[in-house]
């Protein structure tokens, strides 16, 4: 089972940033967080990780609260092709992914 | 570099016939996934490959699927006979670490089966 609770769904104006929350809170100290996304009809596509620094990639920022129990993933500024499920998935180190329901997080014009 | 490549895209069988879907990962990387999606559910993982070998196949819903990755390169999953509740979307994964690095998915194979 997924360990990780997001809200089903968002809205984002395009243009602003997406904060899409996780909350994790019986994470253990070697789980990684993890952010994927699903476009319509593609495979899931990898975004960002980390265990408990902040990370940012080209894509996206990752914030990790300090006691590791919830994190954001920001998209500093949302296109319609940002329009996706968005899973956060809590991994052992080496262990597979177990992907939840996400958040259906729509950017509208 | 490529990506991870699958097909067919879709298939459409009938229920008790064969079907068999194929993974091509990126070059290089020795460990591939299959995960899948049946409707209205969520991406479930199946089995994990190191080169050739099964690392972890405790997904596999039944004796029904069978997966092979003969010398460590692309992976087929033979579906033998197929049933109604295997339609859904099969997802290839690759990663050239099993460590902390995320997977490179395909586009997934679509399975109907009528």
């Amino acid at each position: 089972d997924a360990k990780t609770t997001q809200p089903p769904s968002m809205d984002c104006a395009e243009g602003r940033a997406a904060n899409l929350p996780c909350n994790h809170s019986t994470i253990s100290g070697n789980e990684y967080v993890y952010w994927y996304r699903q476009i319509h009809s593609q495979g899931p596509q990898y975004i960002i990780h980390g265990l408990k620094n902040n990370e940012t990639n080209e894509m996206a920022s990752l914030i990790i609260t300090e006691d590791r129990k919830s994190s954001t993933l920001i998209l500093p500024h949302a296109t319609l092709r940002d329009t996706a499920v968005y899973y956060c998935i809590v991994r052992p180190y080496g262990q597979n992914f177990v992907f939840g329901p996400g958040t259906r997080l729509s950017v509208l014009p | 570099e490529a990506g991870v490549t699958q097909f067919p895209s879709h298939s459409v069988i009938e229920k008790g016939q064969t079907v068999t879907l194929r993974c091509d990962p990126i070059s290089g990387h020795d460990n591939l996934y299959w995960y899948r999606r049946v409707m209205g559910k969520e991406i479930k993982f199946l089995l994990h490959f190191v080169k050739e070998s099964k690392q972890d196949e405790s997904g596999m819903p039944n004796n029904r699927f069978l997966a092979e990755r003969t010398g460590g390169t692309y992976s087929t999953l033979k579906v033998q006979p197929a049933e109604l509740e295997d339609s859904g979307v099969y997802f290839c994964a690759s990663s050239r670490y099993v460590a902390e690095d995320g997977y490179t998915f395909g586009s997934g194979t679509r399975l109907t089966v009528v």
